[in-house]
């Protein structure tokens, strides 16, 4: 089992839609959580870290579920600047040297 | 400004000339990385360094070397480069702390074609 898995899409969603991407992870004693946005060609950069009760940040929402080892990402009232990849980061307990990307989830929102 | 700066930015080259790609970062990062991105395969990490003097294999460390002399400076070297390392290179840091991790800050990526 890959360390860290998510579903490539692409997502094709219209303006104003809500859109879910998961992210799971296979090592149970993985520590911190992220999700990373990225633009074409362009270099990642953070979306939000993923915090154990769950955290808003305006129309992006992420969550954990320990139990069931995997992330996500909600996104409410999508908007066209949305589209990018989606990169979920996963660290464990060794920190960065267990450092994991996923290979990221692809969003294209249309007018 | 805060940043990470890698170069060439772009670099066509052919098999078995020594390159070097340089990565600075000015916000005096401990934590310091090379990732390759290649379609349908994500990020792959090549090395990464915790601190002066400490650099550690990453997942493809195979035909690459680095050196990290300096806390800034993390260049990464292709001693003989071959057509299957052409790609899209990131450097990147991080103000890591054992047990606190944090943001990671990325260059703006060098796309590497050896022909």
């Amino acid at each position: 089992r890959k360390e860290v898995e998510q579903d490539p899409g692409p997502f094709n969603v219209p303006e104003g839609a809500t859109v879910a991407f998961n992210c799971t992870y296979s090592n149970s004693a993985s520590q911190s959580f992220f999700w990373y946005r990225q633009d074409c060609r362009k270099e990642p950069k953070l979306l939000m870290s993923v915090y154990s009760s769950g955290n808003e940040d305006g129309r992006f929402t992420a969550q954990l579920n320990r139990a069931s080892q995997y992330i996500s990402l909600l996104i409410r009232d999508s908007k066209l600047s949305d589209s990018a990849t989606y990169l979920c980061v996963v660290i464990g307990a060794s920190g960065y040297s267990t450092l994991t990307f996923g290979k990221g989830t692809m969003l294209l929102v249309s007018p | 400004e805060a940043q990470v700066t890698q170069n060439p930015r772009y670099l066509i080259t052919v098999t078995g000339k020594k390159l070097t790609v340089t990565c600075s970062q000015n916000m005096n990062h401990e934590y310091m990385s090379w990732y390759r991105q290649d379609p349908g395969l994500g990020l792959r990490q090549i090395y990464y360094s915790m601190n002066v003097e400490v650099t550690d294999k990453g997942d493809v460390p195979e035909g690459y070397k680095v050196s990290r002399k300096e806390k800034r400076n993390f260049p990464l070297i292709l001693e003989s480069p071959s057509p299957n390392q052409t790609s899209l290179y990131f450097c990147a840091s991080s103000p890591y702390r054992q047990g606190n991790t944090g943001e990671l800050f990325f260059g703006e990526g060098s796309r590497l074609t050896v022909l």
